[in-house]
């Protein structure tokens, strides 16, 4: 089956600092990686679509300049999370489609002191 | 706007008794999945229904889709503690299996 990775696993980070989560691909290439966020006790919420080669589409209400998405290939999505403050601590979890059926990621769990 | 429901929001039940999740949309959906979670953990995997009245069944655990593809079942028999835990329901909003959105989730808990 296809195999998303997501790096690291935990992050703990001071606020004001900027953090990265890698999301992979492991056996196929994705065009397209989404990204999602769970807030405590609640669902997932998509985040951004990320498109290898261009822009990432941002859900209404999720700031782009905030969340930095990078699709540098076909293989890898990256989430930065700029001048992170407590707030943003959460669970990221990313996916990649293929073949029309989704694969997830194992997630990020990130606190920011 | 929150595209799929479920119902209940929460459930306790003793082992070894049956229990039933649903998961509603008011749009067709384009394949439906079924994933349980421990919170702040990853997603497991657990059905994809595609057809309308599909049904799937792995181990313990039997999912249907309808016939106009809007509403499924998760249905557990015989329940365990290993079956604790949320369980989310997922669907894309386009054919092209792309666009996903996740129900509010069920949380079960199962009572030794």
């Amino acid at each position: 089956g296809a195999v998303v990775s997501q790096h690291p696993s935990r992050v703990i980070c001071k606020s004001g600092t900027s953090v990265k989560i890698e999301c992979r691909s492991l056996d196929f290439q994705a065009t397209t990686m989404f990204w999602y966020r769970q807030f405590p006790k609640k669902s997932l919420m998509l985040m951004a679509t990320s498109n290898e080669g261009s822009k990432a589409t941002y859900e209404q209400g999720v700031e782009k300049d905030k969340f930095l998405i990078n699709h540098a290939s076909l293989t890898l999505s990256t989430l930065t999370v700029t001048s992170a403050h407590p707030e943003d601590s959460s669970f990221y979890i990313c996916s990649a489609s293929r073949a029309n059926e989704q694969f997830f990621g194992p997630g990020t769990r990130l606190t920011v002191l | 706007s929150q595209e799929l429901e479920q119902s209940p929001q929460s459930l306790i039940v003793q082992e070894g008794k049956n229990l039933t999740i649903n998961c509603t949309s008011s749009k067709t959906l384009y394949g439906l999945y079924w994933y349980k979670q421990k919170y702040g953990e990853g997603l497991i995997f657990l059905m994809m229904l595609q057809k309308g009245g599909e049904e799937k069944s792995h181990e313990k655990i039997t999912a249907k889709l309808d016939e106009k593809k809007q509403q499924s079942s998760l249905h557990i028999t015989a329940s365990q503690p290993s079956h604790a835990g949320i369980y989310l329901c997922g669907a894309a909003r386009d054919n092209y299996g792309q666009n996903f959105v996740f129900g509010p989730g069920t949380r079960l808990s199962v009572l030794p």
